[in-house]
């Protein structure tokens, strides 16, 4: 099964706004409301910041937002900092009964 | 407080065999899905096998029939036994709890153990 498609990179200034995309199919991002991002520090574990497509887990900034429309899934940051510099990933669940990744987007705050 | 700590990662020619540990605390495994997911260097993550609390088990293509994943309750403890192995399992491995139940995310996650498959 193929990764799910992120962009390589997006880039953006402290304050502003910034969107990371992940694209899947109808057997995975597209079935199911059980989308997740996950963001990596270098040399550290990833961390959850959204699940179930848009949900926060306690302790993570509301600057963190996330939905969803047919088989693209959306990360949202706003009021961007330089702390939220990092790897990003999407996750789905799929019909197979198991996650996939996606190949992960490398955030800059300028 | 939940966590997950990885052992047994190191260096290991092609063709070994290699076993990872994962001992958790703060929840029983038993009761638990549970995942790893490897990182290879500089590059992003992929999962490499779950067992489920019922006892299931999922490996992608690049691993079924030479990795394996099981679960010692008395220990506490989630393993990933690895054979065969090839160049390109060299990866940093990550173990991580998995919630599931309407729902499906990874809560929690080890620090990783480095595998180095090399001659």
């Amino acid at each position: 099964q193929s990764a799910l498609t992120q962009p390589a990179s997006v880039s953006g200034s402290p304050g502003q706004s910034i969107t990371i995309s992940c694209t899947g199919t109808n057997s995975d991002v597209g079935g199911y409301n059980y989308v997740s991002w996950y963001q990596q520090h270098p040399g550290k574990a990833p961390k959850v910041m959204i699940y179930d497509v848009s949900k926060r887990p306690s302790g993570v900034s509301n600057r963190f937002s996330g939905s969803k429309s047919g088989n693209t899934a959306s990360l949202t940051i706003s009021g961007l900092q330089a702390e939220d510099e990092g790897d990003y990933y999407c996750t789905s669940y799929t019909s197979t009964n198991t996650p996939l990744f996606g190949g992960g987007t490398k955030l800059t705050v300028l | 407080e939940v966590q997950l700590v990885e052992s047994g990662g190191g260096l290991i020619q092609p063709g070994g065999s290699l076993r990872l540990s994962c001992a958790a605390s703060g929840f029983t495994v038993s009761g638990k899905d549970l995942s790893w997911v490897r990182q290879a260097p500089g590059k992003g993550l992929e999962w490499v096998s779950i067992i489920y609390s019922g006892g299931d088990t999922f490996f992608p293509d690049s691993v079924k029939g030479r990795f394996s994943i099981s679960r010692d309750n008395s220990k506490n403890t989630l393993y990933l036994q690895m054979n065969s192995l090839r160049a390109e399992d060299t990866a940093v491995y990550y173990c991580a709890r998995v919630v599931t139940g309407l729902t499906y995310y990874f809560d929690y996650w080890g620090q990783g153990t480095l595998v180095t498959v090399s001659s």
